[in-house]
């Protein structure tokens, strides 16, 4: 059964810092891993995706890497904002089924 | 666009009551899903479906039932409710299946 587990649960940094958020999974094969934003009292929303054959995505200050082989995905976020502030979950495709993890609660400070 | 819509946003059950959670998406999606997410942790997959007609059971599908019997539609229906499932129930939809799924903002339950 895939699991998935990232660390750290709860990231609170200065505005402007860059950072990283991690993701680990233990069943390599994927058919791809996406990375989700979730605002309090909302839903996921869609940030990155990125296919099992690709090493990396990018969206404006956003990037994802993937490295199957390690069961490992990062996503950098650079020069943050307090708008960034959200907890970032990460998911696996395997077969027709998302796979989440518990996320990451960001906090970006002023 | 509307995207996923979820009803309702909020509701309390007694024990033991039975209810359906609506999901409806315009984006003539043929993959759709039901989550729940428990505070702290990641969603667990409940059912899901791949076509009108089609569904199949996730991770946590004890103690409710789905059916599709359009694509737009999926709804989730909780048949006895116990404590257990007091949660935050997520729908959301795809294309393809491998594809960025869409997100409704959820229907949050509570079993007295």
């Amino acid at each position: 059964k895939q699991e998935v587990t990232q660390i750290p649960a709860a990231l609170s940094v200065p505005e402007g810092e860059n950072l990283v958020l991690n993701c680990s999974f233990t069943d390599s094969a994927i058919y791809n891993l996406q990375w989700f934003r979730q605002d309090p009292g909302k839903g996921l929303t869609s940030l990155l995706l990125i296919q099992s054959s690709q090493r990396e995505q990018t969206s404006g200050r956003l990037n994802a890497s993937l490295d199957k082989s390690s069961g490992r995905s990062t996503l950098y976020i650079a020069a943050s904002q307090p708008g960034d502030s959200a907890t970032y979950l990460c998911a696996v495709v395997t077969g027709n089924q998302f796979y989440f993890g518990t996320g990451t609660s960001l906090t970006v400070i002023p | 666009n509307a995207g996923v819509t979820q009803t309702p946003k909020f509701r309390i059950l007694k024990i033991g009551q039975s209810m359906t959670l609506q999901c409806t998406q315009d984006m003539n999606h043929n993959y759709m899903y039901w989550y729940r997410q428990d505070p702290g942790m990641g969603l667990k997959l409940i059912y899901y479906s791949v076509g009108a007609g089609i569904t199949d059971k996730g991770e946590v599908p004890n103690g409710y039932n789905v059916s599709r019997s359009t694509t737009e539609d999926f709804p989730l229906r909780l048949e006895l409710a116990a404590p257990s499932q007091t949660s935050v129930y997520f729908c959301a939809s795809t294309e393809t299946g491998v594809q960025p799924q869409h997100f409704g903002d959820g229907t949050r339950l509570s079993i007295l």
